[in-house]
C-alpha cells in the first residue's frame, strides 16, 4: 500500500521559468493539501483540494501560483515564472476526508 | 493569537524526558495532533488525542490535553538519539481535514 507519492523529489529552476510538482495520494484518499516549509520556518497551508474541486485556497498566492487534482491523475502544484522567493520545500498530503493527514517526502524547489 | 504556537527549539540529554508545547486557537477542534519530521523527510503522523480527553499514553510518548488554556503538550520519556527531530503540533480548527501546523519544535538529543 503506497503512500503519499510526489515527484520530483528535487526540481531546480531558473528564475521566469515554470514549476510543476506532482502528487498522487494514497489509495483510496479524495483529499488532497499542499502545504509550504521555508528554511527554518514551520509549515503553511497553502490549498485543499478534491477531485476536480477547490475547496480552500486561502493559503495561495493570488498570482503565479494554481493548482489542480483532476478526475484522474495526480494532483498538480503550478508555479509560474518562479522567483528565489519561492525556494522551498513543498509537501503533499491526503486523506479520506476526516482524520489524520499522510504527508508525501516532499519536493525540494530552488529557484536559480 | 490566531496562530498555532510552539517553541522553536528543545534540546536534551540522551534518557531525559522531553517536553514539547503548544498552544492551539481553536477550541472546537476535535482532534489534535503531532506529527514528526526527520531530516529531508516528509511528517510523519505520531500520535492524536481526541478533545474530550486529557491524557494519552502510547509507549514512551504522553499526550496532555488542557481544553481551558488550549494548551497541548507532548511528553517524550527516556528519549533517544534517534528522537531528535522537528515535531509540530496541528489542530484541525473546522472539523473538516483543514489543518493548521505550529512553526514546529526542533528538538536535540545530546548523548
Amino acid at each position: 500500500n503506497a503512500g503519499v507519492m510526489q515527484n520530483p523529489r528535487h526540481l531546480v529552476r531558473r528564475r521566469g521559468q515554470e514549476a510543476r510538482l506532482r502528487c498522487s495520494p494514497m489509495k483510496g484518499h479524495s483529499h488532497v493539501y499542499w502545504y509550504r516549509q521555508l528554511p527554518e520556518e514551520g509549515l503553511k497551508f497553502m490549498v485543499y483540494l478534491q477531485k476536480e474541486n477547490i475547496i480552500d485556497e486561502s493559503g495561495m498566492p493570488k498570482e503565479r501560483f494554481s493548482a489542480e487534482f483532476p478526475k484522474e491523475g495526480p494532483s498538480i502544484l503550478r508555479i509560474q515564472q518562479v522567483v528565489r522567493g519561492d525556494s522551498a520545500a513543498y509537501f503533499c498530503a491526503s486523506s479520506p476526508g476526516t482524520g489524520a493527514l499522510f504527508f508525501g517526502s516532499g519536493t525540494q524547489l530552488s529557484v536559480l | 493569537g490566531e496562530d498555532v504556537e510552539q517553541s522553536l527549539f528543545l534540546s536534551v540529554r540522551e534518557g531525559d524526558s522531553s517536553v514539547i508545547n503548544c498552544t492551539y486557537t481553536d477550541s472546537s477542534s476535535t482532534y489534535l495532533y503531532w506529527y514528526k519530521q526527520e531530516p529531508g523527510a516528509g511528517l510523519q503522523l505520531l500520535t492524536y488525542i481526541f478533545s474530550n480527553m486529557d491524557m494519552k499514553q502510547d509507549q514512551r510518548l504522553t499526550v496532555l490535553l488542557n481544553k481551558k488554556d488550549k494548551h497541548l503538550s507532548l511528553r517524550i520519556a527516556d528519549t533517544q538519539t534517534g528522537d531528535s527531530a522537528i515535531y509540530f503540533c496541528a489542530e484541525d480548527p473546522y472539523n473538516n481535514n483543514d489543518m493548521r501546523f505550529g512553526a514546529g519544535t526542533r528538538l536535540t538529543v545530546k548523548p
